[in-house]
């Protein structure tokens, strides 16, 4: 079955950091790019990253460049997102997609960040 | 960064009605556009791509059309599973998406 499946959220402090994972199956995943992307509680969607096929390209948000980290692990079928310096902001559903910079047609199911103290 | 706009913010539409999305670019962005459907608790649902391409298992009720900076989602008779939000998405750039637009029941 083709999917993704993310794991890694939970609460975290204002300041703390967080590895968000997302592990791929049922596509040849070292073939594509691949992305994530939030939605805070009630809001709109916000395109926060995006790797390339060899990992070797990555793409950031301004709202997270210099904090947020993309990176893969072809031999593993996953790929990551290293939060670092959370603020309240970050609070969101992370979700990971099958696509570069475009439309994506596989997501995963998400998985919730709150940052409160 | 391209702003999307949607309207109207809320669509109430009654059961085998037609129902009419739009989304505006604040500049153009070709037909590098896609529209998606999202449920309560769920990830988006891919609509449409290339502004008018149906994704893979769409159903035929969904159109989209336009290009440059005015867009169109079309639902040709509302069936009770397409009560939903609706999201349309820019990559012509960095991607960014609408604020959605709320379909519900009339």
């Amino acid at each position: 079955e083709v999917q993704l499946l993310e794991s890694g959220g939970g609460l975290v402090q204002p300041g703390g950091s967080l590895r968000l994972s997302c592990a791929a199956s049922g596509f040849t995943f070292s073939s594509y790019a691949m992305s994530w992307v939030r939605q805070a509680p009630g809001k709109g969607l916000e395109w926060v990253s995006t790797i390339s096929e060899s990992g070797g390209t990555t793409y950031y948000a301004d709202s997270v460049k210099g904090r947020f980290t993309i990176s893969r692990d072809n031999s593993k079928n996953t790929f990551y997102l290293q939060v670092n310096s959370l603020r309240a902001e970050d609070t969101a559903v992370y979700y990971c997609a099958k696509a570069g910079t475009a439309a994506a047609a596989l997501w995963g199911q998400g998985t919730l960040v709150t940052v409160s103290s | 960064e391209i702003v999307m706009t949607q309207s109207p913010a809320t669509l109430s539409v009654s059961p085998g009605e037609r129902a009419t999305l739009s989304c505006r670019a604040s500049q153009s962005v070709s037909i590098n556009l896609a529209w998606y459907q999202q449920k309560p608790g769920q990830a988006p649902r891919l609509l449409i791509y290339g502004a008018s391409t149906r994704a893979t298992g769409i159903p035929a009720r969904f159109s989209g059309s336009g290009s440059g900076t005015d867009f169109t989602l079309t639902i040709s008779s509302l069936q009770s599973e397409d009560f939903a939000v609706y999201f349309c998405q820019q990559y012509y750039n960095w991607p960014t998406f609408g604020q959605g637009t709320q379909v519900e029941i009339k």
